[in-house]
C-alpha cells in the first residue's frame, strides 16, 4: 500500500530537548514536504527536498533541521523545541513528474513542548 | 503577507444544497491552484485542482472556479453531502523548479442532514 508514514504520532517533551519526527514514503518519490498547521493560521511550509542531499526552506524553517540522505526519508529535527513549535506536523511526497494534486500527505504528528 | 486568503473561517449548509468555498490570492506567479479536504486526526488530501490558464475544473459534484483578473477561486459542491463536513484549504503553487505549495488558513464546512 502506498502511504507515508510519521512516527511518533502523538509527543509531549520539555523544552531544549532535542527530538527528531521521522518521515518514510514507499512510493519512491523524488519530492518531500513538511508543513505544520495551527489554528488560524492553517498549513505553513517549513522545508522540502527535492531529491537526495537537496533541501530548501519553506515559509517557515526557523528552529527546524532537515536532512535526505535517503530517497525514501524526510527526517524534522528540532534541536532546541520551544513552547511555540506546539504543533500538528504533517509529511508529504509525490514524484518528480507528478503535479502537486499527487501529493500524498502523512497522518500527522501532534507535538506539544512544554 | 498572505499571499492565499480563505477568508471564511466556517460554513454550515444544508444537505443537497449548493457549498461555495472561496479563496482569495495576492502573487501573480501563481500557476496552479489546488483544494485539500481535511478530515480531523487524517492528513490532507487532494480533491480538485485547476491550472492558471483555465476558468473552470469539474469533477463529479465539484467544481472549481478561478477569475485571474479578480485573483479570486471558488470551489463548489453540489449537491452537498454530510460526509462532505471537513476542513478545505486552498493552495497555490509556483511555475515549475520550487517545490514551495502556499496554504491558505482553511475553511471549515459543516453539512447538516
Amino acid at each position: 500500500e502506498a502511504q507515508v508514514t510519521q512516527n511518533p504520532r502523538y509527543l509531549i517533551t520539555v523544552t531544549g530537548k532535542k527530538l527528531t519526527v521521522t518521515c518514510s514514503q514507499n512510493m519512491n518519490h523524488e519530492y518531500m514536504s513538511w508543513y505544520r498547521q495551527d489554528p488560524g493560521l492553517g498549513l505553513r511550509q517549513i522545508y522540502y527536498s527535492m531529491n537526495v542531499e537537496v533541501t530548501d526552506k519553506g515559509d517557515v524553517p526557523e528552529g527546524y533541521k532537515v536532512s535526505r540522505k535517503e530517497k525514501r526519508n524526510f527526517p524534522l529535527i528540532l534541536e532546541s523545541p520551544s513552547p511555540n513549535q506546539t504543533s500538528l506536523y504533517f509529511c508529504a511526497s509525490r514524484g518528480g513528474l507528478a503535479g502537486f494534486y499527487e501529493q500524498y500527505f502523512g497522518p500527522g504528528t501532534r507535538l506539544t513542548v512544554t | 503577507d498572505q499571499q492565499v486568503k480563505q477568508n471564511s473561517p466556517s460554513l454550515s449548509v444544508q444537505e443537497g444544497r449548493i457549498s461555495i468555498l472561496n479563496c482569495d490570492y495576492t502573487n501573480s506567479m501563481f500557476d496552479y491552484f489546488l483544494w485539500y479536504k481535511k478530515y480531523p486526526a487524517e492528513g490532507p488530501t487532494f480533491l480538485i485542482s485547476i491550472s492558471s490558464i483555465k476558468d473552470k475544473n469539474e469533477d463529479g459534484r465539484f467544481t472549481v472556479f478561478l477569475n485571474k483578473s479578480a485573483k479570486h477561486l471558488s470551489l463548489h459542491i453540489v449537491p452537498s453531502q454530510p460526509g462532505d463536513s471537513a476542513v478545505y484549504f486552498c493552495a497555490a503553487s509556483v511555475p515549475r523548479g520550487s517545490e514551495k505549495l502556499v496554504f491558505g488558513k482553511g475553511t471549515k464546512l459543516t453539512v447538516n442532514p
